[in-house]
């Protein structure tokens, strides 16, 4: 079965401040979602990467994907408040859209 | 455009029962997915369906099952509820594979 694993799980940081979040996966795929979650709420989508070496980025927050080292990064550059959230990395089966979710990493942006 | 719409938000059911959770979709998505998310577990995909078959299946007992209509609206069913099977359910939709899956807001179950 394909393993997800995302690090750090818990991150604080400051506002202001710069920080990756690594997502790693067991088996070969080139597709990588990353997904937000605020408390109590459903999953948002943020970014679609389908190919080696895909780079996307939206605001503060740039998505990567390195299907060779099967690495995917989600770096937050500049932090504000907002960002706090959990999030998640997903991966797709080779059989469908069958998503193995990572443990996700639940962000706090301190003021 | 409307999103994915999951109905009822929230369920309190007692152990023993069963219970049913729909799922309709982004018009014009084709593919459905339902993913249990505990605490303890994270998330865990149950099935998915395309154009009313199933095509893939987690790894959950067969008291959890489910099905689609010919208008791609979905619904799970949960048979002989256990507390363990408390959790937010939720249902994603897309046009098929290799494309963006978008997420209801989920139905939060309780077993008591």
């Amino acid at each position: 079965e394909l393993k997800v694993e995302q690090n750090p799980l818990f991150l604080s940081m400051q506002e202001g401040k710069n920080y990756t979040i690594y997502c790693n996966y067991s088996t070969t795929s080139d597709r990588l979602y990353w997904y937000r979650q605020d408390p109590g709420k459903s999953l948002e989508s943020l970014f679609v990467l389908l190919s080696n070496g895909a780079v996307k980025q939206e605001g503060r927050l740039m998505a990567s994907l390195d299907t060779k080292a099967r690495l995917s990064t989600l770096h937050i550059t500049a932090a504000v408040h907002d960002l706090s959230a959990t999030y998640f990395c997903a991966v797709d089966s080779n059989t469908g859209n069958q998503f193995y979710f990572g443990t996700g990493t639940s962000l706090t942006v301190i003021p | 455009k409307a999103g994915v719409t999951q109905t009822p938000r929230y369920l309190i059911k007692t152990r023993g029962q069963q219970v049913t959770l729909s799922c309709s979709p982004i018009s014009g998505h084709r593919s459905v997915s339902w993913y249990q998310q505990t605490p303890g577990q994270g998330l865990q995909f149950l099935f998915e369906y395309f154009s009313e078959t199933q095509r893939n299946k987690g790894n959950f007992p067969g008291r959890f099952s489910g099905r689609q209509f010919s208008n791609s609206r979905s619904e799970m069913n949960v048979s002989t509820l256990e507390l363990g099977d408390s959790a937010l359910y939720l249902c994603a939709s897309s046009l098929g594979r290799v494309n963006e899956a978008f997420f209801g807001q989920g139905t939060r179950l309780t077993v008591v």
